[in-house]
């Protein structure tokens, strides 16, 4: 079946640490993208990529980072900098220039120990 | 920089009643998106919306598009319980490119 898988579920990051969340895609999009959700809000873009080797800040990069090295893999690091980092965070993707939507992962909720 | 407001922010409704969910947005597009998510879940695609004056039905939802307005709506026809969710409008002002999306509206209907 083809879809987006977001790993971990659930994940803790202690004081100072960088940790990894993981989006993979076997649809054969070009765009992905990581939204941030916080409680009782709607989401906010963090970083998007069109294109393998190439992606733009959104509205709230600071404290994140990305890379896509593979089009079917966009992973986020939340690093040390980012402040107050508990939120649920959502991959999707799409293809560019069709009529659809972004489909959307599960989604990784993420909280501060 | 484009904004995106829903109203109401929560509503809460009878089943077997009418309701209108509207979305408002600040700069010019014809691509518009409505999603549901459940709580603790991810978001499910309603509708897509592509050109002014695009409506779209599923079931007891319908969703339309004035693109000249800068307004969609999403109306709720006999609401059940099973749509009970939050929704959110999203827009995009070019193919490909970013979503904004509105702050969502949380929907209750009771018994």
């Amino acid at each position: 079946d083809g879809g987006i898988t977001q790993s971990p579920k659930y994940l803790f990051r202690k004081e100072g640490q960088n940790v990894t969340l993981s989006c993979e895609q076997n649809l054969n999009h070009d765009a992905m993208y990581w939204y941030r959700q916080d409680p009782g809000q709607g989401l906010r873009l963090i970083y998007y990529s069109q294109i393998v080797n190439d992606f733009q800040k959104g509205d709230i990069a600071e404290g994140y980072s990305v890379s896509r090295e593979k089009k079917e893999s966009f992973p986020l690091t939340v690093t040390s900098a980012q402040k107050n980092p508990t939120a649920f965070y959502l991959c999707a993707s799409s293809i560019p220039g069709l009529q659809e939507t972004q489909y959307f992962g599960p989604g990784t909720r993420l909280l501060v120990l | 920089e484009l904004k995106v407001e829903q109203n109401p922010l929560f509503l809460s409704m009878q089943e077997g009643k009418n309701y209108t969910i509207y979305c408002n947005y600040s700069t010019t597009s014809d691509r518009l998106y409505w999603y549901r998510q459940d709580p603790g879940k991810s978001l499910e695609s309603l509708f897509v919306l592509l050109s002014n004056g695009a409506v779209k039905q599923e079931g007891r939802l319908m969703a339309s598009l004035d693109t000249k307005a800068r307004l969609s709506t999403l109306h709720i026809t006999a609401a059940v319980h099973d749509l009970s969710a939050t929704y959110f409008c999203a827009v995009e002002l070019a193919s490909g490119s970013r979503l904004t999306f509105g702050e969502g509206t949380q929907l209750t209907v009771n018994p």
